[in-house]
């Protein structure tokens, strides 16, 4: 079946380093995107969305792409610091369907 | 803090008992979904209750259900536990505006459920 998932299962980067966490899609109905972090122990914490009338949107270090013809979603996080560790979550939401899929993550350690 | 709070934070049952989990949403947030968390795995979307009534459901069995109250809080119970059922569950509530999409969903911490 159609589903969300991730190129890498682990990324390990240096301190103050970018880093780039990638996602494929399948759905090309989906029309909504969201990036989520998780911490050991905790619930997924909402970092950045974007919905399918875009390419790019930017936060706080944070900026999302969606390349919706090759249907590829990226994260890219700036200075990444050591509070950065974490579980990345890719997640989408199909048009006219509360239904969210979730990719199976992944893990970014960050090296002091 | 996403200000949405859920209930027992660990639990511990045995196979073919029943189990209920509690989750308050966020304020001004109208609309809980629930999903189930396995080791190393990704959320799977169970279900999710708008105006007190199941608002869509994920590929889960009948013995998975749920309750949405005014106050918007809502339930998860799940009857004749199976040893598959240990995970993490997790809730999340967003503000529904009945568009195409479903608006941002925020997640509380979960609730560490064990079947022995």
């Amino acid at each position: 079946g159609e589903s969300v998932g991730l190129h890498l299962p682990t990324l390990s980067v240096q301190e103050g380093d970018n880093s780039i966490i990638n996602c494929a899609y399948s759905n090309s109905a989906s029309d909504y995107f969201i990036w989520y972090k998780q911490e050991s122990g905790k619930g997924p914490q909402f970092i950045i969305d974007i919905r399918s009338n875009m390419d790019k949107r930017q936060g706080q270090r944070v900026t999302v792409l969606l390349n919706k013809t090759v249907k590829h979603l990226s994260l890219q996080i700036a200075a990444t610091q050591p509070g950065d560790s974490a579980v990345y979550f890719c997640a989408e939401n199909m048009v006219n369907n509360n239904d969210m899929r979730f990719g199976a993550g992944t893990r970014l350690t960050v090296k002091p | 803090e996403t200000g949405v709070t859920q209930s027992p934070t660990h639990l511990i049952k045995t196979r073919g008992q029943q189990v209920t989990l509690r989750c308050s949403s966020q304020s001004g947030h109208n609309t809980v979904s629930w999903y189930q968390q396995a080791l190393g795995q990704g959320p799977q979307f169970i279900f999710q209750y708008y105006r007190e009534e199941e608002n869509g459901r994920g590929n889960f069995p009948p013995r998975f259900s749920g309750l949405q109250f005014p106050n918007y809080s809502s339930e998860l119970n799940v009857n004749a536990l199976e040893l598959d059922d240990s995970a993490l569950y997790l809730c999340a509530s967003s503000l529904y505006g009945g568009g195409p999409s479903t608006d941002t969903q925020y997640f509380g911490p979960g609730t560490r459920l064990t079947v022995l």
